[in-house]
């Protein structure tokens, strides 16, 4: 069974700051994929950024950006330059396709939560 | 173009009752998943389609809970004879494409509370 550990439950950062966030996984797959969703006080699901597992080079987006370590199984987002915005749950995800299916099913982290202080 | 729309918003319902929450994903959309999230944990896989065609229902907790997709857009999940343990923010969330990572979008969700 596959399994996402977010180890820190709540992370606050000062406005215009750098954070990260962790996420360790297991998985028997060779090729996958990682996300991380965005979930504001609004309650929506907003999908960050995301990594191939093939890929080396880490993902960018803007002032997001990830640390992927294939090998220790790690999966950490940096946030550059903190804002108020950014304030929210935030839930690294792992993708699980089954044998033969079209599509996946998401296995989430219990979430991290971001405040941005002022 | 519009998201991933879910109703009701809110719904209170009382012990016993049976509920039915609807989805109306992304149009085009081949997949759609519900899946289920208590207060300050994560969402947890329910079941998914492919089109019309129930592909998994392994996360749903049991034989009360059912789903379906007739016609392969707007989908209802089901829950019979409620109990306070299905309180909860049930969200729904289409994609694309098979066989691809591609971003699965998520509706506004449905938040059941169960008294």
């Amino acid at each position: 069974a596959q399994t996402v550990t977010q180890s820190q439950p709540e992370m606050s950062v000062q406005e215009a700051e750098t954070v990260t966030l962790s996420c360790t996984y297991d998985t028997s797959e060779n090729n996958y994929y990682l996300f991380w969703y965005k979930q504001p006080p609004s309650r929506q699901m907003i999908l960050v950024i995301r990594q191939e597992a093939y890929k080396q080079q880490n993902a960018t987006e803007n002032r997001f950006s990830v640390n992927f370590q294939k090998a220790a199984k790690s999966f950490s987002l940096k946030i550059s330059d903190s804002q108020l915005g950014d304030t929210a749950m935030y839930f690294c995800a792992l993708p699980q396709r089954p044998s033969g299916a079209g599509s996946y099913q998401l296995t989430f982290g219990k979430g991290t939560k971001l405040s941005v202080i002022p | 173009g519009a998201g991933v729309s879910q109703s009701p918003r809110y719904k209170v319902t009382k012990r016993g009752q049976d509920v039915a929450l609807r989805c109306d994903p992304i149009s085009g959309h081949v997949s759609l998943y519900w899946y289920r999230q208590a207060l300050g944990q994560g969402p947890e896989f329910l079941t998914y389609f492919n089109y019309e065609a129930q592909q998994d229902k392994s996360g749903l907790p049991n034989d009360r809970f059912s789903a379906e997709r007739p016609e392969g857009s707007i989908s209802t999940l089901t829950i019979q004879r409620t109990e306070q343990r299905d309180s909860a923010m049930y969200r729904c969330a289409s994609s694309l494409e098979l066989f691809s990572y591609n971003e699965q979008f998520f509706g506004p969700g449905t938040r059941l509370t169960v008294l």
